[in-house]
């Protein structure tokens, strides 16, 4: 286990549901990232929260409603999805700091697997 | 924004040869640039990264050179093993700055899937 936990590791829901996923850190990092993964795309980068505020919305739509309630939890609300909204959903944490420091390097979750029916 | 081009997106060994992939940045102030691997049904994980002030770095098989001039850096392994089968990202960063604290911000290339035939 490299510290960041994702639950549940499999999701399956209709679009009218609505469900969370969840991102548990425990690595002392304070900035925490919501990355998309689907097939034959790049890494995507959704949202990144930085000592719990909000510093990045990369025009998520907002079917997807992120929450951090302190620097070790991220949460991804999902409701009203759509079925190109499957995908695998990393979560990663870092420490703050500048490059020479590590700040940059990402730890990632196992991801959780959302298939939108 | 940055955008980071990988190739090729998928390419195939024989144990023992050499792998090299490739990506190209646009954005000049980034000054990192990390190597990813994703096993099948697993988390990415770093496996070697370099920093712009330097043009090349080494880690047993692994190697990663970067070349700020032309914008491009390159991952080397040498002497492949199946177990080196998986998909491999580059990734660029600058850093961005909030409320007085700074983080990481990675764009990622498309992934290279390597398969090395034993």
């Amino acid at each position: 286990e490299t510290g960041v936990t994702q639950t549940p590791r499999h999701l399956v829901m209709g679009m009218t549901n609505k469900k969370s996923l969840k991102c548990e850190q425990h690595l002392g990092h304070n900035a925490m990232y919501w990355y998309k993964q689907s097939a034959k795309k790049p890494l995507e980068l959704m949202f990144v929260y930085n000592f719990k505020e909000q510093t990045e919305n990369n025009s998520v739509p907002s079917r997807f409603s992120p929450e951090c309630p302190n620097s070790s939890h991220l949460f991804l609300h999902l409701h009203t999805l759509q079925p190109e909204d499957s995908a695998l959903y990393l979560c990663a944490s870092s420490r703050q700091g500048n490059v020479y420091s590590g700040a940059n390097v990402l730890t990632f979750g196992a991801g959780s697997r959302l298939t939108v029916l | 924004g940055e955008n980071v081009e990988q190739h090729p997106s998928t390419l195939s060994v024989q144990e023992g040869d050499s792998a090299v992939i490739k990506c190209t940045y646009s954005d000049s102030a980034s000054n990192y640039f990390p190597w990813y691997k994703q096993e099948l049904g697993k988390r990415p994980q770093l496996i070697i990264d370099i920093r712009s002030n330097v043009g090349e770095k080494k880690d047993q098989r692994i190697a990663v050179t970067l070349n700020k001039t032309a914008k491009h850096f390159s991952l080397h392994i040498t002497e492949t093993q199946p177990e080196d089968s998986a998909v491999y990202f580059c990734a660029a960063s600058g850093f961005a700055n909030a409320g007085g604290t700074s983080y990481g911000k990675l764009t990622f290339g498309q992934g290279t899937i390597l398969t090395v035939h034993p």
